[in-house]
């Protein structure tokens, strides 16, 4: 089973902040919280990963609350070109690196 | 950049056919995946492979194998491909702690 619960879909307004939830409340001390994002037809794309803090690429933030149980994704100012499946994964940083992925949350941004 | 290609795009195969599935990574990767995914069940592992000539089964091994000769090759093999293996199949590769990296896909119709 995954590690990770995302709602299945979200809206948002182009040019607005697309704020994307993950819980993952069992996650263990080594492992990292990963989001990818997967436009139609194409391999998923790495978008940014955490532990504790929170990180900021040019892509995204990635919010981790202090529990860790749970996590959001931030786009700032979202575009239709983001209009894409976001997973949020839980992996560990040794052993075999393996991905559970869950369904992720569809998000659609609405011109 | 780092790049994951894939043998084929789309692939019409037969019922009881062999099928090869080839993935190249050109970064040098220690670690190569297969994932395969299907419409409301999001990606799922099938096998993976964390260095040459060595493969742990995934969460659906079943009706598959795999083959890695050389390091930067990874092939996924049906052996006799059945309609229930029609799907999109997923290679990815790492490094290890950092982001996998995904190939565009292979879109499998079994008929």
């Amino acid at each position: 089973d995954a590690k990770t619960t995302q709602p299945p879909s979200m809206d948002c307004a182009e040019g607005r902040a697309a704020n994307l939830p993950c819980n993952h409340s069992t996650i263990s001390g080594n492992e990292y919280v990963y989001w990818y994002r997967q436009i139609h037809s194409q391999g998923p794309q790495y978008i940014i990963h955490g532990l504790k803090n929170n990180e900021t690429n040019e892509m995204a933030s990635l919010i981790i609350t202090e529990d860790r149980k749970s996590s959001t994704l931030i786009l700032p100012h979202a575009t239709l070109r983001d209009t894409a499946v976001y997973y949020c994964i839980v992996s560990s940083t040794s052993g075999t690196y393996k991905y559970i992925f869950g369904t992720g949350t569809r998000l659609k941004v609405l011109a | 950049d780092v790049k994951v290609t894939q043998s084929s795009r789309y692939l019409v195969k037969r019922t009881g056919e062999k099928v090869f599935l080839e993935c190249v990574q050109d970064m040098d990767h220690e670690n190569m995946f297969w994932y395969r995914q299907d419409p409301g069940l999001g990606l799922r592992l099938i096998y993976f492979s964390y260095d040459v000539k060595m493969k742990e089964k995934g969460d659906i091994p079943e009706g598959y194998s795999v083959s890695r000769e050389k390091k930067e090759r990874f092939s996924l093999i049906l052996e006799s491909a059945s309609t229930n293996q029609t799907s999109m199949y997923l290679c990815a590769s790492t490094s290890g702690f950092y982001e996998q990296y995904f190939g565009p896909g292979t879109r499998l119709t079994v008929t």
